[in-house]
């Protein structure tokens, strides 16, 4: 079965700086992949996704992650962060063979002034 | 465009106590899914419909029950509230499976 981990449950950084958040999955067939952001009190949304093609993915708001198939890895990543990405933020798999996405247990960013 | 929306945002029921969450889109999606979150665990998915008429379970099922008389909405249930049930639960919907899905703001559900 496929199972999808968060490396670090809470991530400090101070703003400016870059910061990477940590995605393993496991699966035995091909996946698409996800990372979701989750603002405080909201819902979650998009941030980026890969679904084949060019391993590196670019999303919203300056992020962007790499798809790494033999360290089966999608890490997150921002060069400069800033105060407002202070949020959740959730990596998911989807595979074709259940028809279901996957979700990690979230990874905490906090950014300090 | 509304996108996604649940109703209520917040709920305290009694144990044993039964209520109705509401979720609707305006994206005429196929696919809608209900999640509950839980600190440290992620969302877990409860059951999801493939199209108007269908229900399937998900991964955490029990206690919960589902309807998708119409396309645009769908409704979950719980019949005998459990303070384990105590979550925050997000209706998504999308076009097909392996697509984006988009999220409702959430209900907050307390079960004393």
């Amino acid at each position: 079965a496929q199972s999808v981990t968060q490396l670090d449950s809470q991530v400090p950084v101070f703003e400016e700086a870059p910061v990477e958040l940590r995605c393993n999955y496991s699966s035995s067939v091909s996946v698409y992949l996800f990372w979701y952001v989750q603002y405080p009190n909201q819902g979650l949304q998009l941030l980026l996704k890969y679904l084949s093609g060019s391993t590196l993915v670019k999303g919203i708001n300056g992020f962007e992650a790499e798809f790494n198939k033999s360290q089966t890895s999608f890490h997150l990543r921002k060069p400069s962060v800033h105060i407002s990405d202070t949020a959740e933020y959730f990596c998911a798999v989807f595979t074709s063979n259940t028809g279901k996405l996957i979700f990690g247990q979230g990874t905490t960013l906090q950014v300090k002034p | 465009n509304a996108g996604v929306t649940q109703t209520p945002k917040f709920r305290v029921l009694k144990t044993g106590q039964s209520m109705t969450l509401l979720c609707a889109q305006d994206m005429n999606h196929e696919y809608m899914y209900w999640y509950r979150q839980d600190p440290g665990m992620g969302l877990r998915l409860i059951h999801y419909s493939v199209g108007e008429g269908t229900t399937a379970k998900g991964e955490v099922p029990d206690g919960y029950n589902v309807s998708r008389l119409k396309k645009q909405n769908f409704l979950l249930g719980l019949e005998s509230a459990a303070p384990s049930q105590t979550s925050v639960y997000f209706c998504a919907s999308s076009f097909y499976s392996q697509e984006t899905q988009y999220f409702g703001p959430g209900t907050r559900l307390l079960v004393l």
